[in-house]
């Protein structure tokens, strides 16, 4: 079966910099990788996507991910926080050989400090 | 740009009444899917509707819950006899195909809250 752990429910960063929020997944065949943003009374909007193309993921906003399948992360980052970057994130898997199901990771709080 | 849309934004109930979550999917969508998240926990799938019937369900979709398309453009959940443990955030979504690399949009949800 497929899960997804995000480490860390809280992260807080100074703006400015670097934002680093983690995605490890497990599942018995590659698969697709997903980050979503919600921001407050929002649903929840695509950052990205990774379906077995470029390993380096690039999406809106200026985040970025890396699929590494020794590691079996996906992690997520951004150069440079900004203010507007304060959201809740989630990071989602689907197994292309069981259906079109996504599991959800708990969900990463990010705070921006000015 | 096209969104899917969720109503009512929060609904309270009774423990043991019926509610029905309302969701109207992006137009030229086919897939539409309810997951429900209890606060705390992670994002669960329910259910995925396809062509007006069920693809795909978990064990967390029992008999007290039932998705419908009532028209054209709804897209409901129906939950029978509510329960305290329903309490949850119910998010709509909707994606083109149903392939496992098609994205999923998803609506901004509706608060479960069971009195």
């Amino acid at each position: 079966a497929q899960s997804v752990t995000q480490l860390g429910s809280h992260v807080s960063v100074s703006e400015g910099a670097l934002v680093l929020l983690r995605c490890n997944y497990s599942s018995s065949v590659p698969p697709y990788l997903f980050w979503y943003v919600q921001y407050p009374n929002q649903g929840l909007q695509l950052l990205l996507k990774y379906t077995s193309a470029a390993t380096l993921v690039k999406g809106i906003n200026g985040f970025e991910a890396e699929f590494k399948k020794s590691e079996t992360s996906f992690h997520l980052t951004k150069p440079s926080a900004h203010m507007s970057d304060a959201a809740e994130y989630f990071c989602a898997v689907s197994d292309p050989s069981t259906g079109n199901q996504f599991y959800f990771g708990t969900g990463t709080s990010l705070t921006v400090i000015p | 740009e096209p969104e899917v849309t969720q109503t009512p934004s929060h609904q309270v109930t009774q423990m043991g009444q019926e509610v029905i979550l309302r969701c109207v999917p992006i137009s030229n969508h086919l897939y539409f899917y309810w997951y429900r998240q209890i606060l705390g926990q992670k994002v669960e799938f329910l259910v995925s509707f396809y062509n007006n019937e069920i693809s795909e369900k978990s064990e967390i979709f029992d008999d007290q819950f039932s998705v419908e398309r009532p028209d054209g453009s709804n897209f409901t959940l129906k939950i029978r006899s509510t329960k305290l443990e329903d309490s949850a955030m119910y998010f709509c979504a909707s994606s083109e195909d149903g392939g496992g690399s098609d994205t999923q949009y998803f609506g901004p949800g509706t608060r479960l809250t069971v009195l």
